[in-house]
């Protein structure tokens, strides 16, 4: 059973535009959610995370988004810039003290000159 | 700071054959983690140290897998008896006690073949 879902997997974007990407999850349980970034040939690197407890939190260009009710968060980031091109992972984590990452399948994000 | 090292990236095995990997995690993080991956799915989770401990174990980890950290630094990841279903990127992440929830820092992954 997949926990968290990533349903696109590719978005393609203009340069300066502004990139969303979407990730739905199930278990309610989850109350800590991260974004990781994928570039070939090299293992995820965090980039963003919220608390069950806010519904927004902001770093620079990248804003995550999320809606409890909805089960559902979302990655903005503005303005795209073609470095961004990589694959997006939204993950998810249990109760506090909670170690096991639970992962999407990902979403290739491609940016366009 | 060299960052998590794995070892091999790349192992091509026949059926049947044990193969073993190991990670370097980041020097003082006391928390080691690995996953696998699979094409066109994120990382699984497969098991967990923190020190010399093994925490958690996922049913993903059957028998013929064994990981150990044995003086709570580098780790390997043993797969006996190889089936085609093992092919995978496996991945190794550590993090330290201190870093943010869910702040792992992940190697680049060693790629199995199994043919």
């Amino acid at each position: 059973d997949q926990q968290v879902k990533q349903n696109s997997p590719s978005l393609s974007v203009q340069e300066g535009r502004i990139s969303i990407l979407n990730c739905d999850y199930t278990n309610s349980m989850f109350d800590y959610f991260l974004w990781y970034k994928k570039y070939p040939a090299e293992g995820p690197t965090f980039l963003i995370s919220i608390s069950s407890i806010k519904d927004k939190n902001e770093d620079g260009r990248f804003t995550v988004f999320l809606n409890k009710s909805a089960k559902h968060l979302s990655l903005h980031i503005v303005p795209s810039q073609p470095g961004d091109s990589a694959v997006y992972f939204c993950a998810a984590l249990g109760e506090e003290g909670a170690q096991k990452l639970v992962f999407g399948q990902g979403t290739r994000l491609t940016i366009n000159p | 700071d060299t960052g998590v090292s794995q070892d091999p990236r790349h192992k091509i095995t026949k059926r049947g054959q044990n193969v073993t990997f190991r990670c370097d995690p980041i020097s003082e993080h006391n928390r080691l983690y690995w996953y696998r991956q699979t094409l066109g799915q994120g990382p699984e989770f497969l098991t967990y140290f923190q020190n010399e401990a093994q925490l958690e174990k996922s049913r993903l980890l059957s028998d013929r897998f064994s990981a150990e950290r044995p003086k709570g630094s580098f780790s390997t990841l043993e797969i006996q008896r190889t089936e085609q279903g093992d092919s995978a990127m496996y991945l190794c992440a550590s993090s330290a006690g201190l870093a943010g929830r869910g702040e792992q820092y992940f190697g680049p992954g060693t790629r199995l073949t199994v043919t």
